[in-house]
């Protein structure tokens, strides 16, 4: 069964800080591996996508990480902001066709002051 | 400008009636989907349509059924409810069908509670 687990489930960080989440995912035949973040009461926003051939991927403070060996990609918040609190969902694409995504249930990040 | 947009953002309803969620996306986007985040912040994939044609329906229980009038909208009815039905039902709209590289653009969410 295809999964994607995330750590940690939730994380707290004073503003300035760094984080990095995880994502471990099962899901196979790979096509893409995704992060969205998502704001208490809003829908999903993507930040990064990355393929097979994709070790790293920048968006801003967000630098996303892949390493398809593994089956292992990691999201790092550089100079945390108190805007940075929110959901982060790690979403791994099935390749094959079709609208194939699996969910990670997320880490919740908190920026405090 | 609002991508895809969703209503009623809030919905509280009795056991048993019948009610719609209404979505639109103004991004000239091929395929449009209905996604269901549960109170675990889980989201699942319930239905994707792509030009009028449903391509997905993940054992979604026939209760629920997606209505595209046309390519810009694609609404969500669902018919005698059920208290497990309480979560949050999420529209999206993609380029193309399949998602391989293409970015997918979600709603604002409609929060659904069944009493």
């Amino acid at each position: 069964k295809n999964q994607v687990e995330q750590s940690p489930q939730s994380l707290i960080i004073l503003e300035g800080k760094n984080c990095t989440l995880q994502c471990n995912y099962t899901v196979s035949p790979f096509s893409n591996l995704r992060w969205y973040k998502q704001d208490t009461g809003r829908g999903p926003v993507s930040l990064t996508i990355m393929t097979f051939s994709e070790n790293t991927k920048s968006n801003g403070r967000y630098t996303a990480t892949l390493d398809a060996d593994t089956k292992q990609s990691s999201l790092h918040i550089t100079a945390s902001q108190l805007s940075d609190s929110a959901s982060y969902i790690c979403v791994v694409s099935e390749a094959g066709g079709g609208n194939k995504l699996t969910f990670g249930t997320g880490t919740q990040l908190k920026v405090e002051l | 400008d609002t991508a895809v947009s969703q209503t009623p953002k809030y919905l509280v309803t009795q056991m048993g009636n019948d009610k719609s969620i209404k979505c639109e996306q103004n991004l000239g986007h091929d395929t449009m989907y209905w996604y269901k985040q549960d109170s675990k912040k889980f989201l699942k994939i319930m239905f994707s349509y792509n030009n009028k044609e449903l391509i997905i329906n993940e054992t979604v229980p026939n209760r629920f059924s997606p209505k595209s009038p046309d390519k810009a909208h694609l609404n969500l009815h669902i018919n005698s409810l059920e208290l497990g039905d309480s979560a949050v039902y999420f529209c999206a709209s993609s380029q193309d069908y399949g998602l391989q590289n293409t970015e997918a653009f979600f709603g604002q969410g409609t929060r659904l509670t069944v009493v």
